[in-house]
C-alpha cells in the first residue's frame, strides 16, 4: 500500500462523543498536516508536524487535539464537537515542511456532527 | 500574510477544447512556490503542476501548463485537449520558501462536457 491513507472515510458523531481520525503515510515523508475543508471556504491548515517543529493554527479550537507518534502516523482526536465542525478533514504529508515540497493528500474523512 | 484568490467559482468546457483557470495571489516574499491541485469526486487532492517563482519559464506537464506573471502576481492554469476525467475542483496554492504554510484559494469547479 502506498500514499496517504485516512480512516475512517466517513464518521458521524454526536456532540458529546469522543472519536479519533487516523492518517498513515507510506511515502517516507517527514512532515504531516491536518487540513479542514468546509463547503464554500478555502482549505484551512489546522496543524503541521515536522522534524523541526509542530505548528498549529491559533484559531483551531481546543476540542481538536493532534497527535503524531512518529513520522508515519498522525491522529486527530475529537471531543465535544459542534455542528459547525462538520467538514472534510484532509491529511497530507511532504518531504520537508518548507518550500517546494508538494503535499500528498489522503482521501479525507467526511465528518458529520449531529 | 499571504492570500490566494480564484475568481471563477465554476467553469465549463467542451471535451477536447482548451480552458484557462485564473489565480491571483499576494505575498511579501520574493522566493515562493505556486501549485495547482485537482480534487476529483474521489476527494483526494492531486498535484497537477508547480512553479518556482524564481524561474521565468512557465511550467508544463503534458496537457497542463501555467502562465506565470510574477509582476502581476498571476498564476493561471491552462488545460489543453480537455478530457472528461479533468472534471474536478481545481485549487491554486502558494507556499513561501521559508514558511510551512500552504495557502489555498477558494477553488474553481470545472465541468468538462461531452
Amino acid at each position: 500500500e502506498t500514499g496517504v491513507t485516512q480512516t475512517p472515510r466517513h464518521l458521524v458523531m454526536g456532540m458529546t462523543n469522543k472519536k479519533s481520525l487516523k492518517c498513515e503515510q507510506h511515502l517516507g515523508h517527514n512532515a504531516m498536516y491536518w487540513y479542514k475543508q468546509s463547503a464554500k471556504k478555502p482549505l484551512e491548515l489546522m496543524f503541521v508536524y515536522s522534524l523541526e517543529e509542530r505548528v498549529e493554527n491559533n484559531s483551531v479550537p481546543s476540542r481538536f487535539s493532534p497527535e503524531c507518534p512518529n513520522s508515519s502516523h498522525l491522529f486527530l482526536h475529537l471531543h465535544t464537537l459542534q455542528p459547525e465542525d462538520s467538514a472534510l478533514y484532509l491529511c497530507a504529508s511532504s518531504q520537508g515542511a518548507r518550500g517546494q515540497s508538494p503535499l500528498h493528500f489522503g482521501n479525507g474523512t467526511r465528518l458529520t456532527v449531529t | 500574510a499571504q492570500t490566494v484568490t480564484q475568481s471563477q467559482p465554476e467553469m465549463s468546457v467542451q471535451e477536447a477544447e482548451t480552458v484557462t483557470l485564473s489565480c491571483t495571489y499576494d505575498t511579501s516574499e520574493n522566493n515562493y512556490y505556486l501549485f495547482w491541485y485537482k480534487q476529483p469526486p474521489s476527494r483526494q487532492m492531486i498535484l497537477v503542476i508547480r512553479q518556482e517563482a524564481y524561474k521565468q519559464q512557465n511550467a508544463t506537464e503534458n496537457r497542463f501548463s501555467v502562465n506565470f506573471q510574477k509582476a502581476a502576481k498571476s498564476f493561471s492554469l491552462k488545460i489543453s485537449d480537455s478530457q472528461l476525467g479533468d472534471t474536478a475542483m481545481y485549487f491554486c496554492a502558494l507556499r513561501n520558501n521559508a514558511g510551512n504554510m500552504l495557502t489555498f484559494g477558494g477553488g474553481t469547479r470545472l465541468m468538462v462536457k461531452p
